[in-house]
């Protein structure tokens, strides 16, 4: 089953614009994690935040953790063609060996 | 092999066959998963090995799926009388380590697409 839902299911957006994602997910968590997917392809690793930090960032990338809320988000800062691809978060819950994914975000960046 | 290998990347059979998909994970990588993609949607957990035990198979949909990983290394999904709703994308991911003490990252293989006529 999956745990976490994003937000937008799509987002379609002009390059150098941000793009936002969010997960909400629904039980305590070890860590969170994002990865990205290109058409017909693996998940390939962005990043990873854990359950005691709030914000986190790599290169064009800020994620942002509220463990009250249950949820976090994702900023692509100044986007790409190249960007296009699906977004997924991924949750390991407390004390659980696997990893859970959201539905995913399909971003579509317009040269 | 640099990363995670799958085969074969396409499978196509028909209703009722037996189909096996396998899985090289990164050397060294001592915790596998099993993961299960429908089109539009995210991957879906079936199994996840620590070394040659399934210690999580929760995800497995019956008792017509079955995984496993004899060496600790190469793993081997096993699916029986197959039916046309198994048609999906198996992803295989390997990490460094498993269990409680695995906060990591997972490194996936670019899937196995299964279609059942």
């Amino acid at each position: 089953s999956q745990q976490g839902e994003e937000d937008p299911q799509a987002l379609s957006i002009q390059e150098g614009e941000n793009a936002t994602m969010n997960c909400s997910y629904k039980t305590s968590i070890n860590n969170l994690q994002w990865y990205r997917q290109n058409s017909g392809r693996g998940l390939v690793h962005l990043i990873l935040i854990r359950s005691n930090e709030r914000e986190k960032h790599s290169g064009r990338l800020r994620v942002t953790l509220d463990t009250s809320k249950k949820s976090s988000s994702l900023l692509i800062t100044a986007s790409r063609a190249a960007d296009t691809a699906s977004y997924f978060c991924a949750t390991r819950e407390t004390g659980a060996n696997n990893l859970f994914f959201g539905t995913g975000t399909r971003l579509t960046v317009i040269p | 092999g640099a990363g995670v290998s799958q085969t074969p990347s396409n499978k196509v059979t028909e209703k009722g066959k037996y189909v096996e998909l396998r899985c090289d994970p990164i050397s060294g990588h001592t915790a596998l998963y099993w993961y299960r993609q429908s089109l539009g949607q995210g991957p879906e957990f079936l199994i996840y090995f620590q070394g040659t035990g399934a210690a999580d198979d929760s995800g497995l949909p019956n008792d017509r799926f079955f995984a496993v990983r004899p060496e600790g290394s190469v793993s081997t999904l096993k699916i029986q009388r197959t039916e046309r709703g198994d048609s999906a994308v198996y992803l295989c991911a390997s990490s460094l380590r498993g269990g409680r003490i695995n906060t990591g990252e997972l490194f996936f293989g670019e899937g196995s697409r299964l279609t059942v006529l």
